[in-house]
């Protein structure tokens, strides 16, 4: 069975750094076919999509949050981490990651982990 | 960036019913295109994917369709726990995935 556990901080300060951990198990971080994928819902807001990391360690970031995104994976202890700088009150939201799931050249977003609402706030 | 746009933003409807959620992407991207579905205060759940295939478990109620810019998702014979929050997902471009905002059903 494949499952995904966000962890981290659910209290973060304006400015800070939020450091949240992915730990996935019933798959390999380094399967050809699998990703990891964090993607982030403001309350009654819509999902946005915000990292991405390949097996192969690729890593993709949203073009807006680009500058304040860092994701990275320990293989050996199934951990895929997301940092973002410079918090603000307009970052809180429920921060999920997905496995992304390949195939041909299809990709989607399966499963997803039951999500951590992260609130910053002074 | 690729924006996808679903209609309508809301839906009334009734168990039984036959309903059908529309995401327009503002370019094309092929059939690449996911469908989730969310309940409240639980994580998005796969649904369709790559525009028509039905993920593994997904009651064949659900239904995709579309190429191009246009899609749509039908639910035949709407059952009580379908009553959810829709969403759409492109992965045309895998360097900056992005989702509709989100239809939300109803029960009228």
């Amino acid at each position: 069975q494949v499952t995904l556990k966000e962890s981290g901080p659910v209290l973060v300060k304006p400015t800070e750094t939020l450091t949240l951990t992915c730990t996935v198990s019933g798959f390999s971080l380094s399967n050809a076919r699998m990703g990891v994928t964090w993607i982030r819902q403001p309350p009654g807001k819509a999902l946005e999509w915000l990292a991405h990391i390949s097996s192969n360690d690729e890593k993709y970031y949203s073009t807006s949050l680009k500058s304040r995104l860092t994701i990275s994976k320990d293989t050996s202890k199934s951990h895929v981490v997301l940092t973002m700088t410079n918090m603000d009150p307009v970052d809180t939201a429920t921060y999920y990651c997905a496995r992304t799931h390949w195939l041909t050249l299809h990709n989607w977003f399966d499963p997803w982990g039951q999500g951590i609402l992260v609130t910053v706030s002074s | 960036d690729i924006h996808m746009t679903q209609s309508p933003s809301s839906l009334s409807a009734s168990v039984g019913d036959r309903v059908t959620i529309t995401c327009r992407a503002n370019q094309s991207i092929s059939n690449y295109l996911n469908w989730y579905q969310q309940k409240p205060g639980k994580a998005p759940k796969l649904l369709i994917y790559g525009a028509t295939s039905l993920q593994s478990g997904v009651p064949s109620r659900f239904s995709g369709s579309g190429s191009g810019t246009d899609f749509t998702l039908t639910i035949t014979s709407l059952q009580p726990e379908d009553f959810a929050t829709y969403c759409c997902q492109q992965s045309y471009s895998t360097r900056m995935y992005t989702f509709g905002q989100g239809t939300k059903l109803e029960i009228k």
